[in-house]
């Protein structure tokens, strides 16, 4: 069956410092890949997606994923975390089938210690 | 110039209430699609819509009914809601089949539906 794990529940920065946030994913091709995050009683915002391509992939708001074929896995980095980077950051993959709908991690929460 | 609109953003009830919860998209999306966001934040797809014919219904329960009106409208009909129905729901829409490539979903706000 189709998955994306993602293996850390919380995670603690402190400001300033880099990030790294681990997604897996479980697919029988590369499926499309995307990270979202998610506000305190928000809506989800797109950060970035890949398919195809070069395998560093830039976003919005300073934030960069790598894909790794071999290691089936696409993980999301911040050089230097912000205060208001506190947030719920999910993976999600597609399979490309056009309205099969995301399928998601279960989400890595991110607290940014001052 | 909200690309993905819910109404309404709040929604409390009792149990055994019929609600419905509304989506409306100006993207010109063909593909709409309704998510639970249960109190673990894990997000799940509960169905999707291409050109008003169902496409993905997954394992929900039949209390739970999506209607489209037309393409740029999904709305979620839930009847004789039960407590575990408390969750946040998101609407999202996407190009869909006809892509060709990216599926991009975009998402609105979310219902935050509380049932007593």
């Amino acid at each position: 069956a189709q998955s994306v794990t993602q293996p850390d529940i919380h995670i603690t920065v402190s400001e300033g410092a880099s990030l790294e946030l681990r997604c897996n994913y479980s697919y029988g091709a590369t499926p499309y890949l995307f990270w979202y995050v998610q506000s305190p009683g928000q809506g989800l915002q797109l950060l970035l997606k890949y398919f195809s391509g070069d395998t560093l992939v830039q976003g919005i708001k300073g934030f960069e994923a790598e894909f790794k074929r071999s290691q089936s896995s696409f993980n999301l980095r911040k050089p230097s975390v912000h205060w208001s980077d506190a947030a719920e950051y999910f993976c999600a993959a597609d399979s490309g089938g056009g309205a099969d709908g995301l399928t998601f991690g279960k989400g890595t929460h991110l607290i940014i210690q001052p | 110039d909200t690309a993905v609109s819910q109404t309404p953003k709040y929604l409390v009830t009792q149990m055994g209430n019929d609600k419905s919860i509304k989506c409306e998209q100006n993207l010109g999306h063909d593909t709409m699609y309704w998510y639970k966001q249960d109190s673990k934040k894990f997000l799940k797809i509960m169905f999707s819509y291409n050109n008003k014919e169902l496409i993905i219904n997954e394992t929900v329960p039949n209390r739970f009914s999506p209607k489209s009106p037309d393409k740029a409208h999904l709305n979620l009909h839930i009847n004789s809601l039960e407590l575990g129905d408390s969750a946040v729901y998101f609407c999202a829409s996407s190009q869909g089949l006809l892509a060709g490539g990216w599926n991009e979903q975009f998402f609105g706000p979310g219902t935050r539906l509380t049932v007593l």
